[in-house]
């Protein structure tokens, strides 16, 4: 099976631009996680979603970040306008949620490399 | 609030040595959940392991094997007779029943193995 994908791997963009990342979860998976991986502040959660809404939020860093999830099998975080500290790598994941969301395991995606020029 | 200290920054070892990466977490709850990822040099995330907090049997997977102690918050990741391919960032996290789904994630264990 097809794990957690994500596109584009790499993104070089420069400061004001509009970035968009793009996550297909796990078929079948019911909820999917936005992490955030710098050397600074290490691994953290930007957002996640339960049968495609979102449920909490609380880790994005501010408004120039926002994410959706249109349907089960696609999602997307949005940065705009980007910024030279958002240089990071985001990761997303994916958990079937059977036994609860922390219950189960979350499985990530290769990340997407993003500098901000 | 949950924490989770990996206090070994990074750790060198010679091929076939064996070798134990430490984490310790902190919660409140007395349902939670533990993990073992692996991420190496490529960049993607492994996941390792999962354990409750309500079974601290010890599990073992080939050259893998993990101590779950309650009594001390530990969570202890061994690689017995480790290979060059072992070489790879390992990250600990908990998650907490009562949180909203936050799964914290320690600073991570630099493992090189060199041959």
């Amino acid at each position: 099976d097809a794990g957690v994908i994500q596109s584009p791997r790499h993104e070089v963009t420069e400061m004001g631009q509009e970035v968009t990342l793009r996550c297909k979860p796990i078929s079948g998976h019911d909820y999917l996680f936005w992490y955030r991986q710098t050397m600074m502040r290490g691994l953290e959660l930007l957002i996640y979603f339960n049968n495609n809404v979102p449920i909490d939020d609380s880790g994005m860093p501010e408004d120039r970040f926002s994410a959706k999830m249109p349907n089960a099998s696609f999602s997307t975080l949005k940065i705009q306008p980007s910024e030279p500290r958002d240089s990071a790598v985001y990761f997303c994941a994916s958990s079937s949620g059977l036994a609860g969301p922390r219950e189960d395991t979350q499985y990530f995606g290769p990340g997407t490399r993003l500098t901000v020029l | 609030a949950q924490k989770v200290t990996q206090a070994q920054t990074e750790i060198s070892v010679v091929e076939k040595e064996d070798v134990t990466l430490d984490c310790v977490y902190e919660t409140r709850d007395t349902t939670y959940y533990l993990f073992w990822y692996k991420q190496p040099p490529s960049g993607e995330l492994v996941f390792l392991i999962r354990r409750n907090s309500f079974d601290e049997q010890n599990e073992i997977s080939g050259r893998y094997s993990w101590n779950f102690q309650k009594s001390t918050s530990s969570f202890n990741f061994t690689i017995t007779a480790s290979q060059v391919v072992d070489s790879a960032v390992y990250f600990c996290a908990l998650s907490e029943r009562g949180n909203n789904n936050d799964m914290r994630f320690g600073a991570g264990t630099r493992l090189t193995v060199k041959p």
